[in-house]
């Protein structure tokens, strides 16, 4: 079974400028996670899809960050400007969503961002 | 709001030694809780979960009991081995708010041969 991929696997940026990262979730599942970890923290949630609607985004800066899942399947989180506070890794995730408690996460291997 | 905490790192053991990471959470609702495990370039997997009260989830050597009554999810192994050195993140799912996973801050775990 393939896992949760993600690219690209690093960027560095300066700030102001604008990034996207990409994100294609396990086959099958309806639920997409976009997580931020920055080092020496544990991850925060930015944004929740289920299927092709958002469930949470609430902790998601809108003003400079947006994300979408076009058909319910593949996901890409963008930044525009940057900031130096948003280096950091960022994870995507996806799970079966069937809107319980005891959900699996299945996590890619992370974007790690730099912003000079 | 939901939130979790655990222990902080680093903690360093020797190879046999017994392992216990503290985690205490606070949560509206019947959350479950897991542990997921980062080893060293890898991704964040699943290590253990536990659905409810009393319920005990364990893999690979490690326990976790959910206890309600002190709001907490501490990880336990008997004997620790190198290849355990990770980062171990405890974290909470509840019915509150669409079913979001909460993550603690993470404890690093050095194992010396």
């Amino acid at each position: 079974e393939a896992g949760v991929a993600q690219s690209p696997r690093y960027k560095i940026i300066e700030k102001r400028q604008s990034v996207a990262f990409w994100c294609n979730p396990i086959s099958g599942h309806a639920t997409l996670y976009w997580y931020q970890q920055i080092l020496g923290q544990g991850p925060k949630l930015l944004i929740q899809f289920q299927n092709n609607g958002v469930v949470d985004d609430s902790q998601l800066p809108k003003d400079r960050f947006s994300a979408e899942r076009l058909k319910g399947v593949d996901s890409t989180l963008k930044i525009q400007p940057a900031k130096l506070e948003d280096s950091a890794v960022y994870l995507c995730a996806s799970s079966l969503g069937g809107r319980g408690t005891n959900e699996k996460l299945f996590f890619g291997s992370g974007t790690q961002l730099s912003v000079l | 709001g939901d939130s979790v905490t655990q222990m902080e790192g680093p903690v360093t053991l020797s190879e046999e030694a017994f392992l216990t990471i503290n985690c205490t959470y606070t949560a509206t609702g019947y959350p479950s809780l897991f542990w997921y495990v980062q080893y060293p370039g890898e991704g964040l997997q699943l290590l253990l979960k536990a659905t409810k009260a009393d319920d005990k989830g364990s893999n690979k050597g490690f326990e976790a009991t959910y206890r309600k009554e002190t709001t907490s999810f501490h990880l336990e192994k008997g004997s620790v081995q190198v290849s355990d050195s990770a980062v171990y993140f405890c974290a909470l799912s509840s019915n509150t708010g669409g079913f979001k996973t909460i993550f603690g801050a993470g404890t690093r775990l050095f194992v010396k041969a």
